[in-house]
């Protein structure tokens, strides 16, 4: 059974500060790698991917992927109150579908 | 964008009842997928598709069943509707779950009484 394990939280952080959500898979052959923001009562929406060992970034957004760690991470720079939500880790299970983690449930605090 | 619908935003059914949840994407993606989602136990894949009339089982498909007739509809059919279904149901669809991940419709809220 693929797994992907993500630390539940809540994560709270302040307005500003850096957010650091972790994600980590089993599957070694794993190719493929997303995060989802989700908003309380709405549907998850995709806002990353990141494919090759190293560091992608997008805005505030920062994707970091080291597969011999089997370790995926995302970090949320000058962190805002619209960045609550709970984010989820996805990654490539097969050729048509994903495995996702739980979520990890994100606080900005005013 | 890709757009995925789903037909209902909240529904509220009796037990014993047959339901229907349908989703419709207007990308001609090949891939499309039916989840349930519960707190504390995440995403749970129930049926997926791949081509019209090609089905697959997820991980917790008793009790439902689907229906692809068309490449941009695919329905899930709670077949005798019991309240440990109610849950927030989400469709999505994809050109390739590799290269692209996923396109969630906005989900619907059944509630079994």
């Amino acid at each position: 059974q693929k797994e992907v394990e993500q630390n539940s939280g809540p994560l709270s952080v302040p307005e500003g500060a850096i957010a650091s959500l972790n994600c980590t898979y089993s599957d070694r052959v794993s190719q493929s790698f997303f995060w989802y923001r989700q908003y309380s009562g709405k549907s998850p929406e995709l806002i990353m991917s990141i494919y090759s060992n190293g560091d992608k970034e997008d805005g505030r957004f920062t994707a970091q992927l080291n597969k011999a760690s089997q370790y995926v991470s995302l970090l949320i720079r000058d962190s805002q109150p619209s960045d609550s939500a709970t984010y989820l880790c996805a990654v490539e299970g097969s050729n048509y579908k994903l495995t996702f983690g739980k979520g990890t449930l994100l606080t900005v605090n005013p | 964008d890709v757009k995925v619908t789903q037909s209902s935003r909240y529904l509220v059914k009796r037990t014993g009842e047959k339901v229907f949840l349908e989703c419709v994407q207007d990308m001609d993606h090949e891939n499309m997928f039916w989840y349930r989602q519960d707190p504390g136990l995440g995403l749970r894949l129930i049926y997926f598709s791949y081509d019209v009339k090609m089905k697959e089982k997820g991980d917790i498909p008793e009790g439902y069943s689907v229906s692809r007739e068309k490449k941009e509809r695919f329905s899930l059919i709670l077949e005798s509707a019991s309240t440990n279904q109610t849950s927030m149901y989400l469709c999505a669809s994809s050109l390739s779950a590799v290269l692209y991940g996923y396109t969630f419709g906005s989900g619907t809220r059944l509630t079994v009484v």
